[in-house]
């Protein structure tokens, strides 16, 4: 079936750095992707609806200018937190909408931790 | 998108059937019922969706009510790695939305 891969799966930054994860569908072509939060014990949180080929649309309270997002294909997504703290620390996750059929995807998350 | 209500946790014994109830009263003629769980530290996995009628897969069951206030995923043989948090979601098919999270049920299944 169809699969949605995130990379990385974790990754340790330094405060101040930036960190981007990448999000692909891989046997499908995504013109819509979502980029999730999640903090420990917490529900998933929608940050931002990401389109091919155009501007990102943003939750409210998401900053846009901090977490930059690129939807150059139709097969890649990257989520760029830019200046990271250790606030941002989280469980990022993406998924993926099949066009034709409306279903969806999810990746397998990838977590972050700012030191 | 109508709201969800399910309880926060739920134990079932390893082997016997897990029933998580999901309370969906506002939902729309032409919203569905996703299932998805989310064990830990891992993106969400799609369990099953219904629209009106009862529908099973090699998963789960899915029973929706006849007035689709309600619904109970059915997980027949319970198993411990079937231990995860359970999300009962209503959407419109197809609308390429996303999807909106509620607290969703812990499962834990024990030995």
């Amino acid at each position: 079936g169809a699969v949605v891969s995130q990379h990385p799966s974790w990754v340790i930054c330094k405060s101040g750095t930036s960190v981007k994860i990448e999000c692909r569908s891989l046997d499908f072509q995504a013109t819509t992707m979502f980029w999730y939060r999640q903090f420990p014990k917490q529900s998933l949180m929608l940050m931002a609806t990401s389109n091919e080929g155009s501007k990102a649309t943003y939750e409210q309270g998401v900053e846009k200018d901090k977490f930059l997002i690129n939807h150059a294909s139709l097969t890649l997504s990257t989520l760029t937190v830019t200046s990271a703290h250790p606030e941002d620390s989280s469980f990022y996750i993406c998924s993926a909408t099949i066009p034709a059929t409306g279903e969806l995807f999810f990746g397998e998350g990838s977590r972050l931790t700012v030191l | 998108d109508a709201k969800t209500t399910q309880p926060p946790s739920m134990d079932c014994a390893e082997g016997r059937a897990a029933n998580l109830p999901c309370n969906h009263s506002t939902i729309s003629g032409n919203e569905y019922v996703y299932w998805y769980r989310q064990i830990h530290s891992q993106g969400p996995q799609y369990i099953i969706h219904g629209l009106k009628n009862n529908e099973t897969n090699e998963m789960a069951s899915l029973i929706i009510t006849e007035d689709r206030k309600s619904s109970t995923l059915i997980l027949p043989h319970a198993t411990l790695r079937d231990t995860a948090v359970y999300y009962c979601i209503v959407d419109l098919r197809g609308a390429g939305n996303m999807l909106t999270f509620g607290g969703g049920t812990r499962l834990m299944v024990k030995p």
